[in-house]
């Protein structure tokens, strides 16, 4: 699997549910970070998640961060239509300045 | 303040040909990324200039990418000559900082080679 791999690749749920997404990497990060992108436009950062915490809030996200798994979880509670967009996980490597992005989890919220 | 800027937004050019893309990042960020996705797939970096020295280029796929930041300030980065698998699209971010310090991207250009 690639650096940063999400996982599902594609999720469909209801306005008001929850939509979890996960992330996989394989090597020694020092942050974790989630980037959402509407369609056509630019990526735009929600959140990072340094290697030493755990887990981490801000609004309607929560993130967490298994080193020891080399994964990590956005969740989105109470999803509404405009949540509808691409999420992209990025690790921030020990060695290397540029982050390195997955594939990314399209997510659709049905109104 | 102004974001990051890129253009064109979409390009369209014959294989063999040659295309330059633009890149404005925000006032005062001295780092500035190229990266690309193809058909979908993972958003792949193709180098990082720290003002106008790069960086790192270990991304840039082979010797007909050449990307330049003069001054920097805006980055170009040329494709020639083109090849089909060249077409894709191609962000520009920039951050000012550390390691952690976010990056703000460009809604990119869409890079067609027919």
């Amino acid at each position: 699997s690639q650096q940063g791999e999400e996982d599902p690749q594609a999720l469909s749920i209801q306005e008001g549910e929850n939509a979890t997404m996960n992330c996989s990497y394989k090597t020694s990060i020092n942050n974790l970070q989630w980037y959402r992108q509407n369609s056509g436009r630019g990526l735009v950062h929600l959140i990072l998640i340094r290697s030493n915490e755990r887990e981490k809030h801000s609004g309607r996200l929560r993130v967490t961060l298994d080193t020891s798994k080399k994964s990590s979880s956005l969740l989105i509670t109470a999803s509404r239509a405009a949540d509808t967009a691409s999420y992209f996980c990025a690790t921030g490597d020990t060695g290397r300045r540029a982050l390195t992005f997955g594939s990314g989890t399209r997510l659709q919220v049905q109104p | 303040e102004a974001g990051v800027t890129q253009f064109p937004s979409h390009s369209v050019i014959e294989k063999g040909q040659t295309v330059t893309l633009r890149c404005d990042p925000i006032s005062g960020h001295d780092n500035l990324y190229w990266y690309r996705r193809v058909m979908g797939k993972e958003i792949k970096f193709l180098l990082h200039f720290v003002k106008e020295s790069k960086q790192d280029e270990s991304g840039m796929p082979n010797n007909r990418f050449l990307a330049e930041r003069t001054g920097g300030t805006y980055s170009t980065l040329k494709v020639q000559p083109a090849e089909l698998e060249d077409s894709g699209v191609y962000f520009c971010a920039s951050s000012q900082g550390d390691k952690s310090s976010p990056l703000h991207f460009g809604n990119g250009t869409r890079l067609t080679v027919t």
